[in-house]
């Protein structure tokens, strides 16, 4: 089945250093990739996807690029702050034509980041 | 309020008793989703709903039950609750299919004696 491997945390930085959080995946086809964000005591929410090979995902300095050749989606920022301190999870979805069913998210097991002062 | 919301936000009970948590959405959203977070598992799918009166089994169902008579709401019961459902329990919909997008409610942190 799919499934999503993501680096184990947490990931301690400082402030204004650069942020590589490693996410692999296993699916058939063409899924589609997304990050999900979730901040200290809230639910989680999209930070950025992408929908084919080669697409770039980008919001708020954060930016992933969808390699199929090496099954990833790797999240970066070029200098993190103090405020990107959450809990970071890949997610995938496989690609389902219309109207022959559905499916569901498959989420990895989150990488939580902590970024000092 | 506009979104999803859940409730209650806590929740302390003991083991054997019913708790039934409670997610309400304001977009009407064909989808909806339950999950439970678990440190060292992640997020993992409990039940989903693709419309009213329309449910299915995610990956941990068991000891779950879930309905959806309406469109914006969809509850979770615990029927007899055990100390291995002590876990944060989230909500989510969306709007055209649940590989699509999917919005969160704040959670429900819910304890279990």
């Amino acid at each position: 089945g799919d499934s999503v491997t993501q680096m184990e945390g947490p990931v301690t930085l400082s402030e204004e250093a650069f942020l590589t959080i490693n996410c692999t995946y296993t699916a058939t086809g063409y899924p589609s990739l997304f990050w999900y964000v979730q901040y200290p005591g809230e639910g989680l929410q999209l930070l950025l996807k992408a929908t084919k090979a080669d697409d770039k995902g980008s919001n708020k300095g954060f930016e992933a690029t969808y390699r199929k050749e090496t099954t990833s989606f790797h999240l970066e920022k070029g200098s993190v702050q103090v405020s990107d301190s959450a809990v970071y999870f890949c997610a995938l979805s496989p690609r389902i034509e219309l109207n022959s069913g559905y499916s569901t998210l498959t989420f990895g097991k989150g990488t939580m980041l902590l970024v000092s002062p | 309020d506009a979104g999803i919301t859940q409730s209650p936000r806590y929740k302390i009970t003991e083991t054997g008793r019913q708790v039934t948590l409670m997610c309400h959405q304001t977009w009407s959203h064909s989808y909806m989703f339950w999950y439970r977070q678990d440190l060292g598992h992640g997020l993992r799918l409990i039940y989903y709903s693709a419309a009213a009166d329309i449910t299915d089994k995610g990956e941990v169902p068991d000891g779950y039950v879930v309905s959806r008579s309406k469109t914006e709401n969809f509850p979770l019961t615990l029927e007899s609750a055990t100390r291995s459902q002590t876990s944060v329990y989230f909500c989510a919909s969306s709007e055209t299919r649940p590989e699509e997008t999917q919005y969160f409610g704040p959670g429900t942190r819910l304890l279990v004696l």
